[in-house]
């Protein structure tokens, strides 16, 4: 069984923090990393897919970047809104599977 | 370009009964997958379709969950009869057959509450 790890299980901060978070996987084999927001009562939506050619995405205030060799990658989020609160989910790809983490649970306050 | 469409949205049931989910991919989208995410737990993969055949389906509990997708567009999720530990929210993503990073598109999800 692969165990993806996320860190921290949640996160409370103030409006116009910088965070981030981290995730953990095993390298062999994996093919692409998948970062997911997903808002309560809503779908998950997609943030990036990371690949083995490329190590760094920008989405206007998130970025994230991936370290295919020890296998983790963190996602940054400048200057957090109430609107990210959120809880972000990242998936490596193995074998045309994907294996989610438990998640890290964001909340922005006011 | 419309989403992918779950229903209901919730449900709640007592253990023993039956429950149904339904879900209906982005149009084209030729692979299915149902993910079971308990509270606290990552989305587990229960089966995947590509069209109507089974690819993946070796996480499921089949002593009381089936899944079908007839005519290779719609599928349904069936959990008969319930148990407690199956409250959780049930998941439907699809992705294009030839996605070389196997981008998935998710529903909103069914939240299944079994008292």
């Amino acid at each position: 069984i692969l165990n993806v790890e996320q860190s921290p299980q949640s996160l409370h901060v103030q409006e116009g923090d910088s965070t981030n978070f981290t995730c953990s996987f095993p390298s062999s084999n994996f093919y692409a990393l998948h970062w997911y927001r997903w808002e309560t009562a809503k779908s998950p939506e997609a943030l990036f897919v990371m690949t083995l050619n490329g190590d760094e995405k920008k989405k206007g205030r998130i970025s994230a970047t991936l370290n295919t060799k020890e296998g983790y990658s963190y996602l940054y989020i400048k200057g957090s809104q109430p609107e990210d609160s959120a809880t972000y989910l990242c998936a490596p790809s193995y074998f045309q599977k994907l294996v989610f983490g438990t998640g890290t649970r964001l909340l922005v306050s006011p | 370009e419309a989403g992918v469409a779950q229903s209901p949205r919730y449900k709640i049931i007592e253990k023993r009964q039956s429950v149904a989910f339904w879900c209906n991919p982005i149009s084209g989208h030729a692979t299915l997958y149902w993910y079971q995410q308990i509270l606290g737990q990552g989305p587990k993969l229960l089966i995947q379709f590509q069209n109507n055949g089974v690819v993946d389906d070796s996480q499921l509990p089949k002593d009381r969950f089936s899944a079908e997708r007839l005519k290779g567009v719609d599928s349904t999720l069936k959990i008969q009869p319930a148990k407690l530990e199956d409250s959780a929210v049930y998941l439907c993503a699809s992705s294009l057959l030839r996605d070389i990073y196997h981008e998935q598109y998710f529903g909103p999800g069914t939240r299944l509450t079994v008292t």
